[in-house]
């Protein structure tokens, strides 16, 4: 069964360090999403990116996070300089469609960061 | 800010018990999915509802979407110790592509 891959599972980084996260989307899904997930709370939305575009972004997703599908099968998510309030899970989820379709997103297994 | 609110947050029950769980806002969702996680793994897929009053069975699991589409609930029959896990319900508004998560109701089902 087609499945969300991310890559690492565990990052640890020291504070002010870039990092980038990597997913696998599914292969024939069009829509990419970047959720976090904060020990203990919810989880939240980041952005979702469509057609090599961000399509909506949340307050957290502020400059210093990006996302890119550098070629046609990874989706990165890039935190420019980590903050120890970037700890977290960090989830990306793909669906193959939106937009008056119900929005069934699959989820990867998480990297989990850790800034210290 | 568009709220799910999940009760109970935790649940402990003997095996072969029934049990209902919630999932209520006061706004009005497209769709409503059901989630489960386990520890330190991504939420995972079970059903999505779409239209009010719908109901789904995955199984043991029934899930209901009310009338108006602001709750949802997931009843499970019978519970095993392999039902043990982080139940998610997540809505999305239409014309926006994110999910809006509750917090989840931890189900623990001992043998």
């Amino acid at each position: 069964e087609p499945e969300v891959t991310q890559t690492p599972s565990h990052q640890v980084t020291q504070m002010g360090q870039e990092v980038i996260l990597r997913c696998v989307p599914i292969s024939n899904h069009l829509y990419f999403y970047w959720y976090r997930q904060i020990l203990g709370q919810k989880v939240e939305f980041l952005v979702s990116f469509y057609n090599n575009e961000i399509s909506e972004k949340s307050e957290i997703f502020d400059d210093q996070f990006s996302v890119e599908r550098p070629d046609g099968s990874n989706f990165t998510l890039k935190i420019r300089s980590t903050k120890l309030e970037d700890s977290a899970m960090y989830f990306c989820a793909s669906s193959a469609n939106s937009g008056g379709a119900p929005v069934e997103q699959y989820f990867g297994p998480g990297t989990r960061l850790t800034v210290t | 800010t568009q709220l799910l609110e999940q009760s109970p947050q935790f649940l402990s029950i003997q095996e072969g018990e029934n049990l209902t769980v919630y999932c209520n806002s006061s706004s009005v969702f497209s769709s409503l999915q059901w989630y489960r996680q386990e520890p330190g793994e991504g939420p995972v897929l079970l059903v999505t509802v779409v239209t009010g009053g719908e109901v789904k069975k995955l199984k043991r699991l029934t899930f209901q979407f009310g009338d108006a589409r602001k709750d949802s609930s997931l009843h499970i029959t019978a519970a095993q110790p392999g039902d043990t896990g982080l139940y998610l319900c997540a809505g999305d508004r239409g014309g926006s592509e994110k999910l809006v998560f509750g917090k989840g109701t931890k189900l623990t089902v001992n043998p």
